[in-house]
């Protein structure tokens, strides 16, 4: 069974701090896919980044940065120098496609709050 | 580009009414899918489907229905509402079953009274 786990609920930082959100994953497979995903105010869902099991790379994104890290099943993501605009709710999720498993499975989010 | 349409965005019912949502997409996308957001509880998947004629259920699929007689289109049904489906629901698209980007859905906010 796929299982996402995302520790932290609500992060308040201030403004131009740094913050990282925790990623913890399950899977019996090796081919697997994570995304990073994030639902503003608004409340549309945006997709961030998908990352493949086989790519460990890590990878940065104007202030946005992702750490991959098989063998601690972690995919963590970090904001750097925070801005209001970043306020939103972040959501990790996992699919293991090459199972016929065509489920795309959520973790339950984490609420970031940039305080100006 | 219309991406992802949902209908309606928001609904009241009363208890035991039944009421479909609907979900469009423009993209040629052979993957769809519903989800429902509650506080706390993140996304849960309902239903899925992979292509025309083709569904499967997720991880809270009671009280649903589902068909998927076009590429496009890929309704939600309540047959019979209950409180307990309070709840905001969103429709989704991939161009890659399970290993593709998701396009959401703006959301559909139904109460049940």
């Amino acid at each position: 069974a796929q299982k996402v786990t995302q520790a932290q609920t609500e992060i308040s930082v201030v403004e131009k701090e740094d913050v990282t959100l925790d990623c913890v994953y399950e899977t019996r497979d090796t081919t697997y896919y994570l995304f990073w995903y994030k639902q503003p105010p608004s409340g549309e869902l945006v997709f961030l980044i998908r990352r493949n099991s086989f790519d460990e790379q890590n990878e940065i994104s104007g202030r946005y940065s992702w750490n991959f890290q098989k063998s601690t099943s972690s995919f963590n993501f970090t904001i750097t120098a925070s801005q209001v605009v970043d306020s939103a709710v972040y959501f990790c999720a996992l699919s293991e496609p090459y199972y016929g498993n065509n489920r795309l499975a959520f973790g339950k989010g984490n609420q970031v709050v940039v305080i100006p | 580009n219309a991406g992802v349409t949902q209908t309606p965005k928001f609904q009241v019912l009363k208890t035991g009414q039944s009421m479909t949502l609907q979900c469009a997409q423009d993209m040629n996308h052979e993957y769809m899918s519903w989800y429902r957001q509650d506080p706390g509880m993140g996304l849960r998947l309902i239903h899925y489907s992979v292509g025309a004629g083709i569904t499967d259920q997720g991880e809270v699929p009671n009280g649903y229905n589902v068909s998927r007689s076009t590429t496009e289109d890929f309704p939600l049904r309540l047959l019979s509402a209950a409180p307990s489906q309070t709840s905001v629901y969103f429709c989704a698209s991939s161009r890659l079953a399970g290993a593709g980007e998701l396009f959401f859905g703006e959301g559909s906010r139904l109460t049940v009274l």
